[in-house]
């Protein structure tokens, strides 16, 4: 059964800092793996989508990258923002099930 | 607006009743799921729906119900059976829920209160 870890589960950074966030997965047999954000009592909103051909997906500060070997995935933020401030969930995709979830990083941005 | 919608935001239920949760697409996608979310434990699957008159259970199925009468409307009804029940319930929906591309959108959610 996949099971999906993101470590850490918290993370404070002060503004400007590049930072990485990560994800692992137990079932290297994925189709795709997707980046999420989530701000308190929101839904979430899809950031990223890498599917397993890919290495890389890139979308203004944000890059994400997948080692489908490893079981491993980061997500690397440029240059933070308090407003970066959320939850961030990686999900991976693979057989016939649903997504499956991490419980996530909550990201702090300290002005 | 292109998206999925869901109401209420906010529900309060006595004890003994059942609630009925809307989400509705205009995405025209086919696969549409129903989560819960608590503090600390992630998201988990409740059902999801890969077509219109088909659905499955996902991990944690037991005192919920749904519907998928009409592609762009996928409800779940909160029963007294669920003992539990107070958390916030996410919907989404995906193009397909198949092993291609499958990227998945979320609504705003339903928070439920059990008073």
């Amino acid at each position: 059964k996949q099971e999906v870890t993101q470590i850490p589960a918290a993370l404070s950074v002060p503004e400007g800092e590049n930072l990485v966030l990560n994800c692992s997965f137990t079932d290297s047999a994925i189709y795709n793996l997707q980046w999420f954000r989530q701000d308190p009592g929101k839904g979430l909103t899809s950031l990223l989508l890498i599917q397993s051909s890919q290495r890389e997906q890139t979308s203004g500060r944000l890059n994400a990258s997948l080692d489908k070997s490893s079981g491993r995935s980061t997500l690397y933020i440029a240059a933070s923002q308090p407003g970066d401030s959320a939850t961030y969930l990686c999900a991976v995709k693979s057989g016939n099930t649903p997504l499956v979830f991490g419980k996530g990083t909550r990201l702090s941005v300290i002005a | 607006d292109g998206g999925i919608t869901q109401s209420p935001k906010y529900l309060f239920r006595k004890e003994g009743q059942n609630v009925t949760l809307s989400c509705e697409q205009n995405l025209n996608h086919d696969a549409m799921y129903w989560y819960r979310q608590d503090p600390g434990q992630g998201l988990r699957l409740i059902y999801y729906s890969q077509i219109v008159n088909d659905f499955q259970k996902g991990d944690i199925a037991e005192g919920y119900s749904v519907s998928r009468e009409k592609k762009e409307s996928f409800p779940l009804t909160v029963t007294s059976a669920q003992k539990n029940p107070t958390a916030f319930y996410l919907c989404a929906s995906s193009i397909e829920a198949g092993r291609s591309y499958n990227e998945q959108f979320f609504g705003p959610g339903t928070r439920l209160t059990v008073l």
